[in-house]
C-alpha cells in the first residue's frame, strides 16, 4: 500500500503569487495514476488532475501538474481568490486509492 | 451530465451497522469503465478511501475498515451501498460517493453521519 505525504501541511501566501504544492509516494505510482484533488469549506472534492498532467473538464490552465515516480507537484501559477482551499493527491493506479493529508493553501 | 446523491441515516448507534445508498443519475452504473467509491471525512481532518466497486460486483476495501465494510451493487436501481458494521463514534464523519474513472471525477454531496446513542 502506498503512503502518500504531502507538503507543505500549510502554504499562506498572497493572491497572485505561485502555489507549489508536494506529494511524494512512498513508491513508485503505476502508470502515473496520480490525481489531485482541492476542497473547500462544506464542499465535496473537486477533481483537478488526473494523469499526473491532465486537467480535469472546466478546470482553468494556471493548475497545472507534474513529476514521476515518487514525486509530484501541482502549481497554481497565479492564485486567484477562490483558489485558497486544501489540496489533496491520490494515488489510482493500485487497488488502494489512497490520499495524501492535504495542503491547506491560505491567505496571507 | 452524471449526478450522485447519497442518503441514510444520520445517526446510528454504537455497535449498529451504518448503512448508505449512492444513486446515480445521468448514466448506467451498468455502463462499465468504471468504479464506484465510498470516500469519508472525519470532522476537521483529511480524505479517506473506504473502497470501490464495479458494475459486477468486484470490491475492493481499505485494510483498516476491510473487516467491517461491505459494498454492493443494484443495477436496477442504478445505485451501489455502503454497509459499515460495529460502528464507534470514531466512525462519525461526512460519507461522499464517486464515480472512479481517472481519479474520482465526479463525487456526491456528502452525507453527515454521526454514532452517538
Amino acid at each position: 500500500e502506498i503512503v502518500l505525504t504531502q507538503s507543505p501541511g500549510t502554504l499562506s501566501l498572497s493572491p497572485g503569487e505561485r502555489a507549489t504544492l508536494s506529494c511524494r509516494a512512498s513508491q513508485s505510482v503505476t502508470s502515473d495514476y496520480l490525481a489531485w484533488y482541492q476542497q473547500k469549506p462544506g464542499q465535496a472534492p473537486r477533481l483537478l488532475i488526473y494523469g499526473v498532467s491532465s486537467r480535469a473538464t472546466g478546470i482553468p490552465d494556471r493548475f497545472s501538474g507534474s513529476g514521476s515516480g515518487t514525486d509530484f507537484t501541482l502549481t497554481i501559477s497565479r492564485l486567484e481568490p477562490e483558489d485558497f482551499a486544501i489540496y489533496y493527491c491520490q494515488d489510482y493506479g493500485s487497488s488502494y486509492l489512497t490520499f495524501g493529508g492535504g495542503t491547506n493553501v491560505e491567505i496571507k | 451530465q452524471v449526478q450522485l446523491q447519497e442518503s441514510g441515516p444520520g445517526l446510528v448507534k454504537p455497535s449498529q451497522t451504518l448503512s448508505l445508498t449512492c444513486t446515480v443519475s445521468g448514466d448506467s452504473i451498468s455502463s462499465g469503465g468504471y468504479f464506484w467509491s465510498w470516500v469519508r471525512q472525519h470532522p476537521g481532518k483529511g480524505l479517506e478511501w473506504i473502497g470501490y466497486i464495479s458494475y459486477s460486483g468486484n470490491t475492493y476495501y481499505n485494510p483498516s475498515l476491510k473487516s467491517r465494510v461491505t459494498m454492493s451493487v443494484d443495477t436496477s436501481k442504478n445505485q451501489f451501498s455502503l454497509k459499515l458494521n460495529s460502528v464507534t463514534a470514531a466512525d462519525t464523519a461526512v460519507y461522499y460517493c464517486a464515480r472512479v474513472v481517472r481519479g474520482m471525477d465526479v463525487w456526491g454531496q456528502g452525507t453527515t453521519v454521526t454514532v452517538s446513542s
